[in-house]
């Protein structure tokens, strides 16, 4: 089936820790996003990718690091300097650049510091 | 910059009664607006979207929304509500000037009464 898929579902970091959140699609997509989801704050954008070997800075990029090797795949790294890593981390993709088109989600990543 | 509020971080509703969800946008070009629905410990799905076809827009599930410039508005209706219907529901806004990702509101949780 096509679609976006996120790994692991549940992650631990321990503290000063770098963890990686995998994401990758088959829908031949252009365009991936990643996003952080915190009770009652909505979603917020961390970085997003137009197309491969690029990618911008979101609204809450700060000790977050992305990248795009390969057009699938867009993990993103959540280093030490995250103060506050713990949330829902949510990876979409869309067909291209045009605001139109739908962004698609996958089911999220928890990650949760111990 | 483009911005989304949505009134009511939680709303109650009985079953079959009307759903009313409210969105405002901010935005200084023409808007794409988007509902989406999440259900506990899953990404987003894609309700609804206005792309500056037709005002109003119809979606899954029975949901509709319509686009009104005057107002900044595209608030989500849904004539007789279902259980099934719980969830949070986001409003998102991006157009096709700068860029092109999601700007989401803080979601609004539907709650259906028996």
């Amino acid at each position: 089936d096509g679609g976006i898929t996120q790994s692991p579902k549940y992650l631990f970091r321990k503290e000063g820790q770098n963890v990686t959140l995998s994401c990758e699609q088959n829908l031949n997509h252009d365009a991936m996003y990643w996003y952080r989801q915190d009770p009652g704050q909505g979603l917020r954008l961390i970085y997003y990718s137009q197309i491969v070997n690029d990618f911008q800075k979101g609204d809450i990029a700060e000790g977050y690091s992305v990248s795009r090797e390969k057009k699938e795949s867009f993990p993103l790294t959540v280093t030490s300097a995250q103060k506050n890593p713990t949330a829902f981390y949510l990876c979409a993709s869309s067909i291209g650049a045009s605001s139109g088109n739908t962004i698609y989600f996958g089911e999220g990543s928890w990650l949760t510091v111990v | 910059a483009q911005s989304v509020t949505q009134l009511g971080s939680h709303v109650s509703v009985s079953e079959g009664a009307l759903v009313l969800l409210r969105c405002n946008y901010s935005s200084s070009v023409p808007p794409y607006l988007f509902w989406y629905v999440q259900y506990p410990n899953q990404g987003l799905q894609l309700l609804l979207k206005y792309t500056s076809a037709a005002t109003l827009v119809k979606g899954i599930n029975g949901f509709e929304a319509e686009f009104k410039k005057s107002e900044t508005s595209f608030h989500l209706t849904k004539p007789s509500a279902h259980m099934s219907d719980a969830a949070e529901y986001f409003c998102a806004v991006t157009s096709d000037t700068g860029r092109r990702a999601l700007t989401f509101g803080s979601g609004t949780r539907l709650q259906v009464q028996p």
